[in-house]
């Protein structure tokens, strides 16, 4: 069966500083890949998306980026946190042919002071 | 996608059944209607979904309307675990982007 693996669970973070979270798809190949991020009380807003190793699509510009090195990964990451990056980041898979159309993470809390 | 309406809360009396409406009224003809729920601090879980016809499985109930403008996600014994967020998504069943709008969240009260 398909495991998505998400860590860390909680990360509390400086202004300023780096940042890394990885995603990790088991059980299945070639996933469509997914980073979701929810502000507190709202809902979840899509940040980027892959298809394939290499191929990112971005959906709303901010101080985040997004890689896919392998075909089961998929990394969020960022030089420089700002306050605003603060909330819960899930991220999601869905197959070629996936029904349901998309399968989440437990998510990692951010906050950053 | 299609534009999805729903209250912004509601609470249930624990063993009653909960109804959960959701307006579609732009909702194109591929469009499929998709239920997930959202646990407190957890991610989303799939629930349920349908195109025009109702569905139902081990965990709920989606009635579409004839005119596929509104649907109602029906829990039938509603527990205290259901007390979540239940988000009501309409998209083409072969997209891959979800859109997550604020969702209801839903109250069991004991």
């Amino acid at each position: 069966s398909q495991t998505i693996h998400q860590w860390p669970a909680t990360l509390v973070q400086p202004v300023g500083s780096p940042l890394s979270l990885e995603c990790t798809v088991e059980g299945t190949s070639n996933p469509n890949l997914y980073w979701y991020r929810q502000a507190a009380g709202r809902g979840l807003q899509l940040l980027f998306y892959s298809v394939g190793i290499g191929q990112i699509s971005s959906e709303v510009p901010q101080n985040l980026s997004a890689s896919r090195p392998q075909d089961r990964q998929f990394i969020l990451s960022s030089k420089k946190l700002l306050l605003s990056d603060s909330g819960f980041y899930l991220c999601a898979w869905r197959g070629v042919i996936s029904d349901p159309p998309l399968h989440f993470g437990n998510g990692t809390r951010l906050t950053v002071t | 996608d299609a534009k999805t309406t729903q209250p912004p809360s509601m609470d249930c009396a624990e063993g009653r059944a909960a109804n959960l409406p959701c307006n579609h009224s732009t909702i194109s003809g591929n469009e499929y209607v998709y239920w997930y729920r959202q646990i407190h601090s957890q991610g989303p879980q799939y629930i349920i979904h349908g195109l025009k016809n109702n569905e139902t499985n081990e965990m709920a109930s989606l009635i579409i309307t004839e005119d596929r403008k509104s649907s109602t996600l029906i829990l039938p014994h509603a527990t205290l675990r259901d007390t979540a967020v239940y988000y009501c998504i309409v998209r083409p069943h072969n997209d891959y982007k979800l859109s997550f709008g604020a969702g209801t969240t839903v109250t069991v009260r004991a």
